[in-house]
């Protein structure tokens, strides 16, 4: 079955970029009808939807984040992507990859195991 | 932004009680409610979707109701791997979607 898979640096400095990667494994990113998203959870602010991206390229992005984020795809990786810059303390979290369906209305069926991010110097 | 809340935050309860917990909408979100488990150092896991539609392989002990800006879920006999937190959430509009707080079920 299809499953979901976080990846990237545990450790992030204030200012600095954090980048993820999702690599889902079992199935083809091109197919189906989803949403793929990613979201956080802080102690602070529990789950938050952070965004989304559908595999035609269209996002779909939290507004608070919305100037800092860019979700990407990479069908030939089967693969899809978070870029947050300018991260401060606030941005520390467990990072999730989920998917959902392709609809405006689209729950989170399939999430990945989750990555903890952190930000400090 | 469509805010949610839960009651209680924490539960304390025994194998076989029954449990609910309340999840409010801000706004009318329809039916747009999913219910997740989460334990300690996992990713939550759907139990429900539409407010009221079991996910293939949760245990039918577990049941959601409502619509509009109220919800509830039912644990009809609690057992030992039910205790965990559980969140709502809606997704009526992605602007963003959005989780309640939590709810913590604990050992009484």
């Amino acid at each position: 079955q299809v499953q979901l898979q976080e990846s990237g640096p545990g450790l992030v400095k204030p200012s600095q970029t954090l980048s993820l990667t999702c690599t889902v494994s079992g199935g083809s990113i091109n197919s189906g009808n989803f949403y793929w998203s990613w979201i956080r959870q802080t102690a602070g602010k529990g789950l938050e939807c952070v965004g989304r991206i559908y595999i035609d390229g269209s996002t779909n992005y939290n507004p608070s984040l919305e100037s800092r984020i860019t979700i990407s795809i990479e069908p030939s990786k089967n693969q899809f992507s978070l870029r947050l810059t300018s991260v401060t303390a606030a941005d520390t979290a467990v990072y999730y990859c989920a998917r959902g369906l392709g609809y405006s209305n689209s729950w989170y069926p399939l999430w990945g195991q989750g990555t903890l991010v952190t930000v400090s110097s | 932004d469509i805010q949610m809340t839960q009651s209680p935050s924490t539960l304390s309860a025994s194998v076989g009680d029954r449990v609910t917990i309340t999840c409010r909408a801000s706004q009318s979100i329809s039916s747009w409610l999913a219910w997740y488990q989460q334990k300690p150092g996992k990713a939550p896991i759907l139990l429900i979707s539409k407010a009221s539609n079991l996910e293939s392989g949760v245990p039918s002990r577990f049941s959601g109701s409502g619509s509009g800006t109220h919800f509830t879920l039912t644990i009809s006999s609690l057992q030992p791997d039910d205790f965990a937190t559980y969140y709502c959430q809606q997704y009526n509009s992605f602007s963003p979607y959005s989780f309640g707080p939590g709810t913590k079920v604990e050992i009484k």
